[in-house]
């Protein structure tokens, strides 16, 4: 009953590979999100989707694909990684209606491009 | 200049003390201010929202000067399980949350 997942968990990878994350979330929520926290632990936003639509597309490498088939799923997919996206990505979810919006996040996805 | 600045220390206090976390941001027309909590390799979560009026949850105390943009988070009589990191949290015009750097706290026995 987890209310925003995401896999894998742990993600070990090649330079120049595509790879893929995904993020579900139950809570209903019409707004989703997907973070990147680096290794200076500084959470940045990467995009936002508002029912399916792409609302914040921060200055991120086209490599990087945000795709939302449905209100509860963003998925992740990035072409050519490269060493500099090592990260934890993080999605999350939040109702843009709540009185303060609050944003819930999923567990985590540990990246390490080698 | 970081749109959200933190203390990263970290902060090494013993249990039962009182510590407090300073947060300065750089947008005036910011609209809502946050503390999350987040624990070593966890994701964040909402600790508390901060109202201008300032606001108490338990032993977590949280005060906003819009004047100085100045946010501040009070823990009395620490816990152990206090220890995490403290992201202090704004909400742009925009809608997006702008993070700041976190300020790493760790209560010994």
């Amino acid at each position: 009953d987890t209310a925003v997942s995401q896999t894998p968990k742990y993600l070990v990878t090649q330079m120049g590979n595509d790879k893929s994350i995904k993020c579900e979330q139950n809570l209903g929520h019409d707004t989703m999100y997907w973070y990147k926290q680096d290794s200076k632990k500084f959470l940045k936003i990467m995009f936002s989707y508002n029912n399916k639509e792409l609302i914040i597309n921060e200055t991120v490498p086209n490599r990087f694909s945000p795709k939302s088939p449905d209100k509860a799923h963003l998925n992740l997919h990035i072409n050519s990684l490269e060493l500099g996206d090592s990260a934890v990505y993080f999605c999350a979810s939040s109702q843009e209606t709540s009185p303060q919006e609050t944003q819930y996040f999923g567990p985590g996805t540990r990246l390490l491009v080698l | 200049r970081k749109e959200v600045e933190q203390d990263p220390g970290p902060f090494n206090v013993p249990e039962g003390a009182t510590v407090a976390f300073n947060c300065t941001y750089s947008n005036s027309a910011s609209q809502s201010f946050f503390w999350y909590r987040q624990d070593c390799r966890k994701e964040p979560k909402l600790l508390m929202s901060v109202y201008s009026s300032g606001n108490e949850d338990g032993r977590f105390t949280a005060q906003l000067n819009r004047a100085s943009q100045y946010i501040s988070l009070l823990i009395r009589d620490s816990k152990l399980s206090d220890s995490a990191t403290y992201l202090c949290v704004v909400r742009n015009q925009g809608g997006k949350l702008i993070f700041g750097q976190g300020t790493e706290l760790s209560v010994k026995p």
